[in-house]
């Protein structure tokens, strides 16, 4: 079975300060992994994907994450917080479906960002 | 990259009617398409998976009479609302995956969402 956790559901920094969401996964197959941003009342933005490739994969506004597979995690980071990264953010495991694919959401983390 | 769009993209209707969204694939062809619920607070729950030229397929708890799926053409999917109640009320959102062999590496492509509230 596939299954996506992320453990914080809600995390706070300090403006300035690095980041770090928490991701583990649960993976029948080799998978496809995501995060993706929504900002309040908007659709969905993706950050970044792993896709067996590289296993440091960078995204968009300066994060990145890394697929760890002995520990099954994928956690996202940024260097240095802005306020403008305050949002939901989810974790995503791509699960092979048919010809498509489906996925999976982690329940999501809210980062708020303090002045 | 590729594009998803919904319509409307809010819609305020009042109990016992029918409202009806739609998802389409702006520049590329979608045979599944999914659609998710998002509530205040909370993850997207996915409700049902649309098929190109056959049913749609509900995840457990999801009433297939009440969300009605129909997968017309190879860029568009409805999900019909039928007698809307408020706790109907949410954020829908769809999205698309890239065809099989399309270079999309399993990405989703998320619509930006349909607001319904149901009074």
């Amino acid at each position: 079975a596939q299954s996506v956790t992320q453990l914080d559901s809600h995390v706070s920094v300090s403006e300035g300060t690095p980041v770090l969401l928490r991701c583990n996964y649960s993976s029948s197959y080799s998978p496809s992994l995501f995060w993706y941003v929504q900002h309040p009342n908007k659709g969905l933005q993706l950050l970044l994907k792993y896709t067996s490739a590289a296993t440091l994969v960078k995204g968009i506004n300066g994060f990145e994450a890394e697929f760890k597979k002995s520990e099954t995690s994928f956690h996202l980071t940024k260097p240095s917080a802005h306020m403008s990264d305050a949002a939901e953010y989810f974790c995503v495991v791509s699960v092979p479906y048919s010809s498509a694919s489906k996925i999976i959401f982690g329940s999501g983390t809210r980062l708020s960002i303090r002045p | 990259g590729a594009v998803v769009s919904q319509h409307p993209s809010w819609v305020i209707c009042k109990s016992g009617t029918s409202v009806k969204i739609e998802c389409r694939s702006l520049d590329f062809q979608a045979t599944t398409m999914f659609w998710y619920r998002q509530f205040p607070k909370q993850s997207l729950m996915l409700m049902a998976t649309s098929n190109e030229g056959s049913k749609a397929t509900y995840e457990q708890g999801v009433e297939k009479d009440k969300f009605l799926i129909n997968h017309a053409s190879l860029t568009l999917s409805t999900l019909t609302v039928t007698s809307a109640h408020p706790e109907d009320s949410s954020f829908y959102i769809c999205s698309a995956p890239l065809p099989a062999g399309g270079g999309g590496n399993n990405e989703q492509f998320f619509g930006p969402g349909t607001r319904l509230t149901v009074l």
